[in-house]
């Protein structure tokens, strides 16, 4: 079946580190892959996304590059601020010609200290 | 004007209680969804309507019976509240086939007492 597997947290880091998230999928159809923000509290956004092969999806610093060589989709960020500090999801969307599933990875905690 | 949204924001009930959350969506999409996210943050799939029509119904108890009256409300009904349905619930929306991504409501976080 369809799944997403993610790095487990938490992930800890001094601001201004590099940020990497490590997210692979399975999927029987192609496709879709995002990643999504949970901040303290609050829902799930949409913080980027990419369609295809190659595509590479980029918000607010992240970045991830749909890899369908490595079913992978890793997040990553240049230099992290506290505000960052969230739970990640990444997720995958296999549209089956008449239904749509939105599937999510466990999540990783990422914590940025001062 | 708020994508999703969904009511309410907090319930606290006692077990054996019937409750029912609220969700509406003005972006237009056809699909309609209802996550449950556990205590370690674990989002799983309860159930997936496509304008009214309920497409996916996960192994969820029949105590959980979604309605949609039309393709911008999707609200969901708990029977017989247990404690192990604590949890915060989130209603989602997206287009059909779900390229774009799906948007979701700010979450009800229940509490069964």
């Amino acid at each position: 079946g369809d799944s997403v597997t993610q790095m487990e947290g938490p992930v800890t880091l001094s601001e201004e580190a590099f940020l990497t998230i490590n997210c692979t999928y399975t999927a029987t159809g192609y496709p879709s892959l995002f990643w999504y923000v949970q901040y303290p509290g609050e829902g799930l956004q949409l913080l980027l996304k990419a369609t295809k092969a190659d595509d590479k999806g980029s918000n607010k610093g992240f970045e991830a590059t749909y890899r369908k060589e490595t079913t992978s989709f890793h997040l990553e960020k240049g230099s992290v601020q506290v505000s960052d500090s969230a739970v990640y999801f990444c997720a995958l969307s296999v549209w089956g010609g008449a239904t749509n599933k939105l599937i999510f990875g466990t999540g990783t905690l990422l914590a940025v200290q001062p | 004007d708020t994508a999703v949204s969904q009511t309410p924001k907090y319930l606290v009930t006692q077990m054996g209680n019937d409750k029912s959350i609220k969700c509406e969506q003005n972006l237009g999409h056809d699909t309609m969804y209802w996550y449950k996210q556990d205590s370690k943050k674990f989002l799983k799939i309860m159930f997936s309507y496509n304008n009214k029509e309920l497409i996916i119904n996960e192994t969820v108890p029949n105590r959980f019976s979604p309605k949609s009256p039309d393709k911008a409300h999707l609200n969901l009904h708990i029977n017989s509240l247990e404690l192990g349905d604590s949890a915060v619930y989130f209603c989602a929306s997206s287009q059909k086939t779900g390229i774009v991504g799906a948007f979701f409501g700010q979450g009800t976080r229940l509490t069964v007492v």
